[in-house]
Order: structure tokens, then sequence, then C-alpha cells
């Protein structure tokens, strides 16, 4: 399977506890992309790498949430001092080097998180 | 800046009938469009996108839409609802920056 696969699936925590997420986006893929989708809601932007530099970040990631991708290969994302408010899916997308012209991004299954 | 609006949280359709899903969109530049489709746990499925050229985009699954600029939407149709359609849909913008805007999501059901 050379799609973009998240790890873990689903994560049951408890509030105040850390989590990290982590993300292998396609090979070659030098972007890559983190979103967060609540229920009955569209996936709404956190962050943006380009190779191992983070370009943008939403206002939405506070100052628990941390993101990385040391090599410009996979991507780690942690929560610290998690809260109720953070249960979603955590989804990441990878897309192609070159111009993009689509901006195409391609998805992975996602990390659930719910928070007790 | 960019939005999405996706008319219609839920759409129900019999089995055989055509598929319409709304989506109007907002941007000071040309925009690049997609629709996603999404299965109960899952993530998203690229179903077709318009960059530049042909306004009529066909995808896969037998999906096309239509980009309007004078009515500023890019609905989703489908002739005959398959069972298997059934599934959430999102319509997302990128005017040329770095993340897609999704709007809320149309959840299709089809019935028997």
């Amino acid at each position: 399977d050379t799609g973009v696969s998240q790890d873990p699936r689903h994560k049951i925590t408890k509030r105040g506890q850390n989590v990290t997420f982590r993300c292998d986006p396609i090979s070659e893929h030098n972007r890559l992309y983190w979103y967060r989708q609540t229920l009955g809601q569209g996936p709404e932007f956190l962050t943006y790498f380009q190779n191992e530099a983070q370009l943008e970040k939403s206002r939405l990631l506070s100052d628990r949430f941390s993101a990385e991708r040391p090599k410009g290969s996979f991507s780690t994302l942690e929560i610290q001092r998690t809260e109720q408010g953070d249960s979603a899916m955590y989804l990441c997308a990878s897309s192609p080097p070159g111009l993009a012209v689509t901006y195409e991004q391609y998805f992975g299954p996602g990390t659930r998180l719910t928070v007790t | 800046a960019q939005s999405v609006t996706q008319l219609g949280s839920h759409v129900s359709v019999s089995e055989g009938a055509l598929v319409l899903l709304r989506c109007n969109y907002s941007s000071s530049v040309p925009p690049y469009l997609f629709w996603y489709v999404q299965y109960p746990n899952q993530g998203l499925q690229l179903l077709l996108k318009y960059t530049t050229g042909a306004t009529l985009v066909k995808g896969i699954n037998g999906f096309e839409a239509e980009f309007k600029k004078s009515e500023t939407s890019f609905h989703l149709t489908k002739p005959s609802a398959h069972m298997s359609d059934a599934a959430e849909y999102f319509c997302a913008i990128n005017n040329a920056g770095n993340m897609l805007t999704f709007g809320g999501g149309t959840r299709l059901m089809v019935k028997p």
C-alpha cells in the first residue's frame, strides 16, 4: 500500500494526558498537511510542512499542539494536556513536489482521538 | 479569504435516481475546486477536481461536476444513484494557498 498511513487509528486518553500521532506520507511527497475534523463537520486546516519546514499554522493550533517533520519524511502531531474539546479525527494529507498546479491532497485514514 | 457552503447537510435519493449535491464558494481569486467522499471511519478520497480549462469535470464512480463562475457554484451530480454511493461528500476550495477549505459536508443516503 503506497497511500498515506497514520498511526494509531484510534486513541482513547484521559484529560490532561499527552498524546502523539504519526503520519507517513506517500513516498516523494514533499508537502504534508494536518487537519482536524469534529463530528458532523468538514476538516479544518491545522498546519502545513514543505519538506522539514513548517510553513503555515492555523490559529486553531494552540500552544498545546506541536507538529514536527524532522527529516522531511514522516510527521508527528503532539497534543499536550489534552482537553475534552480535543476529541476529533486528526487527518494527515500529502501532495507531490513541483508546481503543484492542481493542489490535490491525498488523505490518510485518520486518527480518532477520544478524551475522557 | 475563501469559503465553501454546501446546501443541505442531508440528501436522500432512491436507488437509480439523480444525485445532486450543491456547493457554492467564495474566493477573491480564481479557485481550484475539489469534491471528496468520506466513508464511515475512513479518510477522504478525491472524486474529482477543477483547476483550469473545461468547466465540466468527470470523476470516479460516475460523478461529475460543473464549474460555473457566474454562479460561484461547483455542484456534484450523478445520473443514477447506487447503494454504494451512500457516504459523506465534501466540497473544498484552494485558491492557490497551502490549505484546503472544506464545506460542512452533505450526507447522501440512498434508499432501495
